[in-house]
């Protein structure tokens, strides 16, 4: 099994504030995806970044493969309450995905 | 649009007891299908997978078994539940690699 860490692991931070997580590893992966996951739901698919290098912006949300393909960053701007959850990464490793412990974000007004 | 069912939605069962959860892929054919356990609001720990009727992978020797007896249809089962088995339970389902989670179970063992 292919180990993904992240960290932080709890981030508190207040309303406006910018902040970037982490997703490392000593694998490389075909793919990563991040997910958001509010409280007693499943995980929601947030972006799938694929090459090494790249870049995806998501309104607020601006997300980073590394060169080589074995970590990943999640960076938010001007953070809003409605941010908070559990931040998950995962790789890509044939059928399944290896899943992170997780950041769990809490926005606060 | 595609949309995945899980069911119960909660289950407090006692120890020894049985378990069946049931999950189900509307809107989509031969898709891989997950079962994942996430403790305490933390990471998912990948249990089965299904790439096909009756084809399952198992990830962590355990007293669960999967079975997909229809495409669009994955069954969690035990014959004999422990209290370790407590925990979030979430399928997914997947063509390609993204994945798309149902609304979980949340399984109580007392």
């Amino acid at each position: 099994t292919q180990l993904l860490e992240q960290s932080p692991q709890f981030l508190s931070i207040q309303e406006g504030e910018n902040l970037t997580v982490y997703c490392n590893s000593s694998s490389v992966f075909s793919s990563l995806q991040w997910y958001r996951q509010e409280p007693g739901e499943g995980p929601v698919l947030l972006v799938t970044v694929v090459t090494g290098g790249e870049v995806k912006k998501l309104k607020r949300l601006t997300f980073q493969f590394g060169d080589a393909r074995k970590d990943s960053s999640l960076h938010i701007t001007a953070a809003q309450p409605g941010d908070t959850g559990l931040y998950l990464c995962a790789g890509v490793s044939g059928y399944a995905l290896n899943f992170g412990k997780g950041t769990s974000l809490l926005v606060t007004p | 649009s595609q949309t995945i069912h899980q069911w119960p939605a909660t289950l407090v069962q006692p120890v020894g007891s049985p378990l069946s959860l049931e999950c189900t892929v509307e809107g989509t054919s031969n898709p891989n299908l997950y079962w994942y356990r996430q403790a305490a609001g933390r990471g998912l720990q990948l249990l089965f997978y299904s790439v096909g009727i009756g084809q399952i992978s198992s990830e962590v020797p355990q007293n669960l078994s999967a079975s997909r007896p229809q495409d669009r249809q994955f069954i969690l089962s035990s014959k004999k539940l422990l209290l370790s088995d407590s925990g979030f339970y979430l399928c997914a389902w997947s063509v390609g690699f993204e994945q798309y989670f149902g609304p979980g179970t949340r399984l109580t063992v007392t």
